[in-house]
């Protein structure tokens, strides 16, 4: 039982590339969630899904596409990457209506 | 603004003391809090959770407490030990809402030998 598996663990990006984080799970969850972690600013929500086919922005959704195909995976994509988006990302888990959300162990993106 | 704090930023305790750490939340409509450790390099993990009808929940080691007059959480952690230094996240929920939570700044937990 793998959990929440994020691919890539590091990356750099130049300014106006884009990328696609990948996030995948074996728990048979149904609600997937993406947040940047910034020092100081705690953890933001990016974007979420309640399961396949259905997504929904979070806080700071600018800059970032999801889909939800499956209910296994849950990419979020850097449309233009921007310095503004260095941060590490981290991708979760839950079942609806448990909040215990199991987190993946991040990718650190910068952006130069 | 962020609905939930941290009313310390920092915390340095010594080896076999107790710790307090305290979060407050702006939603008087948030029912359930839950709170998580993230160590150096790692995602967070699940520690404890509370649902807004109880004050009090209590785990191995660990105790939550919930205040919800002055909107006020808190987790204590018994004879803390070096395993235990890392950032502590409380989080808010409003159930029968959306499944986000939200969650506060974090307090850094150092454990002095």
């Amino acid at each position: 039982n793998a959990g929440v598996t994020q691919t890539p663990k590091f990356q750099v990006l130049k300014t106006g590339q884009s990328m696609t984080l990948q996030c995948a799970q074996d728990m048979n969850h149904e609600y997937m969630s993406w947040y940047r972690q910034d020092p100081g600013m705690g953890l933001r929500l990016i974007h979420y899904s309640v399961g396949a086919g259905i997504t929904d922005q979070g806080e700071v959704p600018n800059g970032y596409n999801v889909s939800r195909s499956t209910t296994e995976d849950f990419p979020l994509r850097l449309l233009s990457a921007a310095p503004s988006q260095t941060s590490v990302y981290f991708c979760a888990s839950s079942y609806v209506g448990l909040w215990g959300y199991t987190f993946g162990s991040g990718t650190r993106l910068t952006v130069v | 603004g962020e609905s939930v704090g941290l009313h310390l930023p920092t915390l340095s305790v010594q080896e076999g003391d107790n710790s307090i750490i305290n979060c407050a939340y702006s939603n008087s409509a948030s029912d359930y809090f839950i709170w998580y450790k993230q160590e150096s390099g790692k995602g967070p993990q699940f520690i404890i959770d509370i649902r807004s009808n109880m004050d009090k929940r209590q785990g191995q080691r660990v105790t939550v407490l919930l205040n919800k007059t002055v909107k006020h959480l808190s987790l204590q952690i018994a004879a803390t030990q070096p395993g235990d230094s890392a950032v502590y996240f409380c989080a808010e929920n409003i159930q029968g809402g959306s499944e986000k939570l939200v969650f506060g700044k974090g307090t850094k937990l150092t454990v002095n030998p």
